[in-house]
This record gives C-alpha cells, structure tokens and sequence, in this order.
C-alpha cells in the first residue's frame, strides 16, 4: 500500500531547462509535504517543504506546487544545473502522527 | 554546522550474525528517527524515540531488531540475528521536538551488507 507514489524512477534535463519531478498522494490526512534531496554515499537532506493550505512554494531555484484535488505536488527546479543532479524524495506528514511516508524517489540526471 | 553522526559508514557482515549500528543526533534535537532504505525505496521508518522513549515502533521486525536511547541522547540500532534481506541502508535522523517534526536532519547512514 503506497500512500505517496514518485512514478517516475528517473529523469534527464539538458542544463540550464526545467526539471519537474512529481508526486501523488492517495492520504487526503496528509497536510505537510517534503522534498528531500540525496546524494549517493550521503543522507537526504531538506530541500523545500509545502503546507496543505497552500498550493505554492518558492525557495530561489526551487518551487513546489501543491494540487490537493487532484492529491499531487511537483518540484519545479529553474534552471537546472548538473550539481542538481541527485535522487529527490517527496514525503508526506499526517499532523496527527507526525510520520513521514516517503516516496520511492526520483533520480534527477542534468546533463551539462 | 551541526550534523547528525551514525557509524560505521558500512558494515558487511554474515547471516545469523549480530550487527549494531549508532547514531549521534544534532545537539539539542529531542527526537530521533531510525529509517531503513532499501534500494529503489524510499526510507521506511523503524523506529521514533522521543527523549529516551519509544514512540513508535510499529514498523521495527521486533525479533530481531532492537533500539535504545537511554540518556536520550545518542542511540543505538541492533539486529540479531542478521538476515540476507536486512542489507540496506540504514538512516538516522533527528528533529527538535515533536510539535515541530517537519524537517528531520538525516545522517549519512550505514549500508549494511549480510552474505
């Protein structure tokens, strides 16, 4: 039973394009949503966050949207650049469990 | 900047073998998280501690697995015996206080490899 879905197992972008990763959610609890970025050989680290009250977020380079009706968010990352390069997790938080329910992730390849 | 610590980097050890890992979380941060990744998986998570105490555990393979915190400070994940199917990685996070849970720092992990 997965309740945050990253479909896509990997993604190319030329340099300096849009990178757009999604993210489907079946929990209609869940009111918080991560992104989570990793390197190989390092932990995930925060990358931008986004409440249920929102539909968007901007953070520099980095935008999530959130689409509640549809249960789906998307990180948009403009222009891409090859250290973006890294497999990125989408989470989700039920506020009344505090848990995260991570997604299968998306690896991100920017060709130079 | 404060960073959470685990060791060791990697482990490779053999099946039905005791394996422990350890965790050092940021300064101050009141909980703590063990998660499994399996490859081509997102992290799972195991185990939350808040301060010293288990506060969910619904996922940890209780017969085999084993956690403790028990200055609630630094922690310690444990598997006896070892099975082929543990190899994974193995993350550490941490986070101020449970009322503020929303950004975990991760460590670096520790792959785990049973042969």
């Amino acid at each position: 039973d997965q309740q945050v879905k990253q479909n896509s197992p990997s993604l190319s972008v030329q340099e300096g394009r849009i990178s757009i990763l999604n993210c489907d959610y079946t929990n209609s609890m869940f009111d918080y949503f991560l992104w989570y970025k990793k390197y190989p050989a390092e932990g995930p680290t925060f990358l931008i966050s986004i409440s249920s009250i929102k539909d968007k977020n901007e953070d520099g380079r980095f935008t999530v949207f959130l689409n509640k009706s549809a249960k789906h968010l998307s990180l948009h990352i403009v222009p891409s650049q090859p250290g973006d390069s890294a497999v990125y997790f989408c989470a989700a938080i039920h506020s009344g469990t505090y848990k995260y329910i991570f997604g299968t992730g998306t690896r991100l390849k920017v060709l130079a | 900047e404060a960073e959470v610590a685990q060791s060791p980097r990697y482990k490779i050890t053999e099946k039905s073998q005791a394996v422990a890992f350890w965790c050092d979380p940021i300064s101050g941060h009141a909980t703590l998280y063990w998660y499994r990744q399996i490859l081509g998986q997102g992290p799972e998570l195991l185990v939350q501690f808040q301060d010293e105490s288990v506060v969910d555990d619904s996922q940890l393979p209780k017969d085999r697995f084993s956690a403790e915190r028990l200055k609630g400070v630094d922690s310690t994940l444990k598997i006896q015996p070892a099975e082929l199917g543990d190899s994974a990685m193995y993350l550490c996070a941490s986070s101020l206080d449970p009322a503020s849970p929303y950004e975990q720092y991760f460590g670096p992990g520790t792959r785990l490899t049973v042969t």
